[in-house]
C-alpha cells in the first residue's frame, strides 16, 4: 500500500513556463510534507516544505500548496529554468517521528 | 560544513556474497537514517538511529541486512548474504534531530550479479 503517490512518472515543460509536479497522500496521521530534488548521482536535496497548518509556502521560484480535505500537494516552479531538469520527490512524515515516507518521483525536464 | 559521506561510491557483487557501507554524517547530527532507493522508485528507509540507539528498524530485513552505529557518529549497513532484488542505491541522511531537515549523501549504488 503505497501512502505516497506521485502518478506523473515525468513531465516536460518549455524554459520560462510553469511547472507542476503533484503528489496524493492516504495516511491521515501525516502532517508535514517535503519536496526534495534530486540529480543523477548524487542524493536527493531539500527543496522545501509545508506543515499541515498551512496551505501555501513560497520560497523563490518555487510554491508548494497543501490541499489536506483532498489529502493532495503540488510544487510549482516559476518560471522554470533548464537547470531545475531533475527528479522530484514528494515526502511526507509525522511530526517529529523524521521517518519520511517518500513518492516514486517525477522526472521533470525543461526544454531551453 | 562537510555533508554526508558515503564509501564506497559504487559495488558489484554476486549473490550470497557480502557486502558493507560506510556513512559518516555532518558533524553534530545526532539522527542518521540508511533508505534503499530501487531503479525507478523512492528511497525507503530500512533504519533510523538516534545517537547510537535503534530508533525504528520495522523495514530492515533482518535476516540479512544489519547496521550499527556504535559510536552515534559514523555508521555501517551489511548485507550477508545478498540476493539480485538488493541491487539498488543505499542512501544514508542525517540530521540534527528528527524534526529536522534530512541531508542525504551521494549514495553507493550495489549490483548484485
Amino acid at each position: 500500500d503505497q501512502q505516497v503517490k506521485q502518478n506523473s512518472p515525468s513531465l516536460s515543460v518549455q524554459e520560462g513556463r510553469i511547472s507542476i509536479l503533484n503528489c496524493d497522500y492516504t495516511n491521515s496521521m501525516f502532517d508535514y510534507f517535503l519536496w526534495y530534488k534530486k540529480y543523477p548521482a548524487e542524493g536527493p536535496t531539500f527543496l522545501i516544505s509545508i506543515s499541515s497548518i498551512k496551505d501555501k509556502n513560497e520560497d523563490g521560484r518555487f510554491t508548494v500548496f497543501l490541499n489536506k480535505s483532498a489529502k493532495h500537494l503540488s510544487l510549482h516552479i516559476v518560471p522554470s529554468q533548464p537547470g531545475d531538469s531533475a527528479v522530484y520527490f514528494c515526502a511526507a512524515s509525522a511530526t517529529n517521528a523524521g521517518k519520511s515516507t517518500f513518492g516514486d518521483g517525477t522526472t521533470l525536464t525543461v526544454k531551453p | 560544513e562537510a555533508g554526508v559521506a558515503q564509501s564506497p561510491r559504487y559495488k558489484i557483487i554476486e549473490k550470497r556474497q557480502s557486502v558493507a557501507f560506510w556513512c559518516n554524517p555532518i558533524s553534530g547530527h545526532a539522527t542518521l537514517y540508511w533508505y534503499q532507493q530501487i531503479l525507478g522508485q523512492g528511497p525507503k528507509l530500512l533504519i533510523q538511529f538516534q545517537n547510537n540507539g535503534v530508533v525504528d528498524d520495522s523495514q530492515l530485513p533482518k535476516d540479512r541486512f544489519s547496521a550499527e552505529r556504535l559510536k552515534g557518529v559514523d555508521s555501517t549497513l551489511k548485507i550477508q548474504p545478498a540476493k539480485l532484488e538488493d541491487s539498488a542505491v543505499y542512501l544514508c541522511a542525517s540530521s540534527l534531530d528528527p524534526a529536522e531537515t534530512q541531508y542525504f549523501g551521494p549514495g553507493t549504488r550495489l549490483l548484485v550479479l
